[in-house]
């Protein structure tokens, strides 16, 4: 299974876009890239998913280079609200299960 | 509403005890997992079944067993509890492809 590696914090302030960059070198060809956003007392919910390219949605935008040993989550204008630890996963493909690793804590500051 | 609901949300017990948790999910998912996230907020999957049929056992210790009785319910044994299964338990479940999990809200297991 794809191991990642993704910064363990980062701060920011209110407004500004953050961009969370995840490293997945022995990613598998059928592996898809899976970002999840945890807050305190809840379970992960997913945010983002993606193969290649670029994928947006109403909540961010993941950023995956040709070579896909490498993602990035863009999360546009934070909010205090999106304090939170955002976790990077690589998996899916061949029905292989995702597997957790750190993840990042985000602090947003006013 | 469709959704992963996991039951209790505390439970706090005396060493040695057994206790259960519940979960079920109403998603039509083929896939239930159960996670441990631990003081450390490391997320380290338990347990995988897939159709009633256990398919991942991450060397967990043999007092947890999980029970599936169909599809959509897969409950979480503890067998003599001790102080060190003090966590955060999520139930999830995902489709037959697997790229997308649903958590529950988890239980806080405390063992005193």
């Amino acid at each position: 299974l794809a191991k990642t590696t993704q910064p363990i914090s980062m701060d920011s302030y209110e407004g500004q876009e953050v961009n969370i960059t995840c490293s997945h070198n022995n990613i598998a060809t059928n592996d898809y890239i899976t970002w999840y956003q945890q807050f305190p007392s809840q379970g992960p919910r997913f945010i983002i998913q993606g193969y290649k390219t670029k994928v947006t949605n109403e909540v961010a935008s993941l950023f995956i280079p040709a070579d896909r040993k490498s993602s990035t989550l863009s999360l546009p204008r934070v909010s205090l609200s999106d304090t939170a630890v955002y976790y990077c996963l690589v998996g899916g493909g061949n029905n292989n299960d995702m597997r957790f690793g750190a993840g990042t804590r985000l602090t947003v500051k006013p | 509403d469709t959704a992963v609901s996991q039951t209790p949300k505390y439970l706090v017990t005396q060493m040695g005890n057994d206790k259960s948790i519940k979960c079920e999910q109403n998603l039509g998912h083929d896939t239930m997992y159960w996670y441990k996230q631990d003081s450390k907020k490391f997320l380290k999957i338990m347990f995988s079944y897939n159709n009633k049929e256990l398919i991942i056992n991450e060397t967990v210790p043999n007092r947890f067993s999980p029970k599936s009785p169909d599809k959509a319910h897969l409950n979480l044994h503890i067998n003599s509890l001790e102080l060190g299964d003090s966590a955060v338990y999520f139930c999830a479940s995902s489709p037959i492809d697997k790229r997308g999990y649903t958590f529950g809200s988890g239980t806080r297991l405390t063992v005193v």
